[in-house]
């Protein structure tokens, strides 16, 4: 059964400081995904990573899988207040559904 | 494209009803998701079709909830009787085969069981 950890699961940061939001997953799987998700709201895909050593960038968020090492990271530059939200990472292969981790909630104070 | 369209968007009822949740997937999307989300258990997978045909319905709490997708264009997700601890927002999403499998979630349903 594939098992999906997230941490911080809490992150209150500063406008304009960096900081890296960790996915940890147990087993093998091919691709990852990132969502974003506003207090009250639906889910909004983020990034695909589809391959090892994969790296997408948007704005002040870059996401990076390491297949080998079952990790994802999602990387803050700067941070901003609209950036405050929930992130979820999950793992997939094949198409078999998305395991969740529990999000990380994401709060960016001035 | 108008996304995922799910109905009602939010629900009040007393214990012991039946709540019947709506969703129509995403136009030639071939595989639908149910989802649960709630603070204490975060975004759990209730059941999932593919080709209108029902995979793994294993995240289906009990059999107080049952769900279909007679066509695909339309799924439903039914509690009977409810109670108040099925209270959360289902969420519903779509993929399609191929296309990165990335799923596109709709609005969801916030359900309140009083």
């Amino acid at each position: 059964e594939l098992k999906v950890e997230q941490n911080p699961l809490f992150l209150s940061m500063q406008e304009g400081k960096n900081y890296t939001i960790y996915c940890n997953y147990s087993t093998t799987s091919d691709r990852l995904y990132w969502y974003r998700q506003d207090p009250g709201k639906s889910l909004e895909s983020l990034f695909v990573l589809l391959s090892n050593g994969a790296v997408k960038q948007e704005g002040r968020l870059m996401a990076s899988l390491d297949t080998k090492a079952r990790l994802s990271t999602l990387h803050i530059t700067a941070a901003v207040h609209d950036l405050s939200a929930t992130y979820f990472c999950a793992p997939s292969s094949g198409n078999t559904p998305l395991v969740f981790g529990k999000g990380t909630r994401l709060s960016v104070i001035a | 494209d108008a996304g995922v369209i799910q109905s009602p968007r939010h629900e009040v009822t007393e214990m012991g009803q039946e709540v019947t949740l709506r969703c129509k997937p995403i136009s030639g999307h071939n595989s639908l998701f149910w989802y649960r989300q709630t603070m204490m258990r975060g975004l759990e997978l209730l059941i999932y079709f593919n080709n209108n045909v029902p995979i793994d319905d294993s995240g289906m709490p009990e059999d107080r909830f049952s769900a279909k997708m007679p066509n695909a264009s339309f799924s439903t997700l039914k509690i009977q009787p409810s109670e108040p601890r099925d209270s959360a927002v289902y969420f519903c999403a779509s993929s399609l085969e191929g296309q990165l499998y990335e799923q596109y979630f709709g609005p969801g349903t916030r359900l309140t069981v009083t």
